[in-house]
């Protein structure tokens, strides 16, 4: 089993549509979780941290689910420029300095 | 403007020779971190380093070999031991803060190709 999981897609979505993404996670002693970005041949940006409570930056919203080892992110009101891969990553259980990353699931915005 | 910087964007080698990626912070940063990625495949890790004249291996650190002389700055060799040294390669930086890694920043990258 993969350390990091995510669903490749890709999800194709119109303007306007709320999509969620899911990402599981192997080992439960992680303890940092990160939500990035990628663009085609661009570098990874930090989208959002997820933190135990759950928390909402705009239009995304991140949840962290310890129980059953995954977390989420939820994009409302989908933009055209939320088209991009998105990366699931948790910090290394051994090593909490490292950081273990997805391979990113793949979304289309379509006009 | 506070930043990574990598250069260059683009790199051409032949085979046999090594070849030096730049990465640059001017955020203040204590760690820095070289990840390649390639078609397919999750960012792994080649080095990190937390603090200036120390460095450590990540996953795939053979072929490759850094240095850390400023905490600004943290360029990465690709030796002609490495076998598949065509890659993108990113370099990040981040805080240290408390027990748990923190939020890694990246640099543009520099795209690799040995022929």
């Amino acid at each position: 089993r993969k350390e990091v999981e995510q669903d490749p897609g890709p999800f194709n979505v119109p303007e306007g549509a709320t999509v969620a993404f899911n990402c599981t996670y192997s080992n439960s002693a992680s303890q940092s979780f990160f939500w990035y970005r990628q663009d085609c041949r661009k570098e990874p940006k930090l989208l959002m941290s997820v933190y135990s409570s759950g928390n909402e930056d705009g239009r995304f919203t991140a949840q962290l689910n310890r129980a059953s080892q995954y977390i989420s992110l939820l994009i409302r009101d989908s933009k055209l420029s939320d088209s991009a891969t998105y990366l699931c990553v948790v910090s290394h259980a051994g090593n909490n300095r490292k950081l273990i990353w997805g391979l990113g699931t793949s979304l289309a915005v379509n006009p | 403007d506070g930043g990574i910087t990598q250069s260059p964007k683009y790199l051409f080698r032949k085979e046999g020779q090594n070849v030096t990626l730049s990465c640059e912070q001017n955020l203040n940063h204590d760690a820095m971190y070289w990840y390649r990625q390639d078609p397919g495949q999750g960012l792994r890790l080649i080095y990190y380093s937390q603090i200036v004249n120390d460095f450590q291996k990540g996953d795939i650190a053979e072929g490759y070999s850094v240095s850390r002389e400023k905490k600004e700055s943290f360029p990465l060799t690709v030796t002609s031991a490495q076998k598949n040294p065509t890659a993108f390669y990113l370099c990040a930086s981040s805080i240290l803060g408390g027990g748990a890694v923190r939020e890694q920043y990246f640099g543009p990258g520099t795209r690799l190709t040995v022929t």
